[in-house]
């Protein structure tokens, strides 16, 4: 069974600056995806970013980095130049790449990022 | 682009009480699944419908039963409701079909169901 871990409840960051949300994950599986999605008290789920576990090249979108450590199992978030908008609940999700069609996403506990002017 | 509708938004139900959360798409998905969210739990999955006419269990099934009644919609019954169902839970669809990056969940808005 696969397992997704976010150490951190609760993170704080000034506006502008940098803040990285940290994610871990069991698996057996070699191929699979990894999602970072942003839920802000509107309820709605956003996604922010994805990783293919075969690209060893870090997905950006924007002020939104990943670190993947294939090897660690460690799939941290990186936002940079925070914004208010930024606020929310963000969950880290994994699924498992089953050729030819798409399986359920694990996920984790979540982190609650508050951004401060 | 209405994308996944759920209705309703908000509940509260009596201990014993049953009900049934709607949910449908607009988008020809293939693969439907039912959430719950509870704080420092994450989005625990209930059921899942990897295509019409199927229906699996998935982390926390116990006291649900789920009915895909045809393409677009998938429903979720409490039959006797528990305190313990107290949650927020959201419907979502994915094509189901393997596109790599561009395969994407798509979520409802949630339910807000409470029990007392």
């Amino acid at each position: 069974a696969q397992t997704v871990t976010q150490s951190q409840p609760e993170m704080s960051v000034q506006e502008a600056e940098t803040v990285t949300l940290s994610c871990t994950y069991d698996t057996s599986e070699n191929n699979y995806y990894l999602f970072w999605y942003k839920q802000p008290p509107s309820r709605q789920m956003i996604l922010v970013i994805r990783q293919e576990a075969y690209k060893q090249q870090n997905a950006t979108e924007n002020r939104f980095s990943v670190n993947f450590q294939k090897a660690a199992k460690s799939f941290s978030l990186k936002i940079s130049d925070s914004q208010l908008g930024d606020t929310a609940m963000y969950f880290c999700a994994f699924m498992r790449h089953l050729w030819g069609y798409t399986d359920k996403l694990i996920f984790g506990t979540g982190t609650r990022l508050q951004v401060f002017p | 682009n209405a994308g996944v509708t759920q209705t309703p938004k908000f509940q509260v139900l009596k201990t014993g009480q049953s009900m049934t959360l709607q949910c449908a798409q607009d988008m020809n998905h293939n693969s439907m699944y039912w959430y719950r969210q509870d704080p420092g739990m994450g989005l625990r999955l209930i059921y899942y419908s990897a295509s019409e006419g199927t229906t699996d269990k998935g982390e926390v099934p116990n006291g649900y039963n789920v009915s895909r009644l045809n393409k677009r919609e998938f429903s979720l019954r409490l039959e006797s409701a528990a305190p313990s169902q107290t949650s927020v839970y959201f419907c979502a669809s994915s094509e189901g079909i393997d596109r790599g990056l561009e395969e994407k969940l798509f979520f409802g808005s949630g339910t807000q169901l409470s029990v007392l």
